[in-house]
């Protein structure tokens, strides 16, 4: 069982630099959501989707961008890069609210 | 502005004691209530929940009580075993309205000694 999936696990960005961090489900749920963890911290929802074409703003969307043109995919588009970004991000889904599954994780390390 | 406090960072408790964790909100639109427990370098996995309709539920060896009216909740683990080691978050959750996401607290970090 995939359950959610997220690559990569590791990546080091140069300040200004772009990249997409990859979420795909295998459970057919119409939730997913995008969280950053910094040390210390709770989860922060940086943005969700309740299906496929619909997507919005969690707390701390600025520099981030989702679409979710699937039901399994919901990638997460970092514009821009910056050391305020650094932090490590999880995927999750659910089918209808608050149980959610989670990735592993993607640490991420602007430099 | 935290709407979700967990105020110990850590807690450490031996083999076979009652470990409890404690959770305190604010926001009175939160009327349903999940721990997840999370290990080193993976995702939180959800581990029991309570509705605002009840005081307490029970599973297995983890048992989490809500106040309402203290908004408070903590998870009770009885025996505690050392594969229990983890981070504790609570995540309060509003059922009503279309946005249906979680409110993580700052989470605790449990250890349990042998």
């Amino acid at each position: 069982n995939a359950g959610v999936t997220q690559t990569p696990k590791f990546r080091i960005l140069k300040i200004g630099q772009s990249m997409t961090l990859q979420c795909t489900q295998d459970m057919n749920h119409n939730y997913m959501y995008w969280y950053r963890q910094d040390p210390g911290m709770g989860l922060k929802l940086i943005y969700y989707s309740v299906g496929a074409g619909i997507t919005d703003k969690g707390e701390v969307p600025n520099g981030y961008n989702v679409s979710r043109s699937t039901t399994e995919d919901f990638p997460l588009r970092l514009e821009l890069a910056a050391p305020s970004q650094t932090s490590v991000y999880f995927c999750a889904s659910s089918p209808t609210g608050p149980e959610a599954f989670f990735g592993q994780g993607t640490r991420l390390t602007v430099v | 502005d935290q709407q979700v406090k967990q105020n110990s960072p850590s807690l450490s408790v031996q083999e076979g004691r009652i470990s409890i964790l404690n959770c305190d909100y604010t926001n009175s639109m939160f009327d349903y209530f999940l721990w997840y427990k999370k290990y080193p370098a993976e995702g939180p996995t959800f581990l029991i929940s309570i509705s605002s309709i009840k005081d307490k539920n029970e599973d297995g060896r983890f048992t989490v009580f809500l106040n309402k009216s203290a908004k408070h909740l903590s998870l009770h683990i009885v025996p505690s075993q050392p594969g229990d080691s983890a981070v504790y978050f609570c995540a309060p959750h509003p059922t009503s309205g279309s946005a249906r996401q979680l409110t993580f607290g700052s989470g605790t970090q449990l250890t349990v000694l042998p």
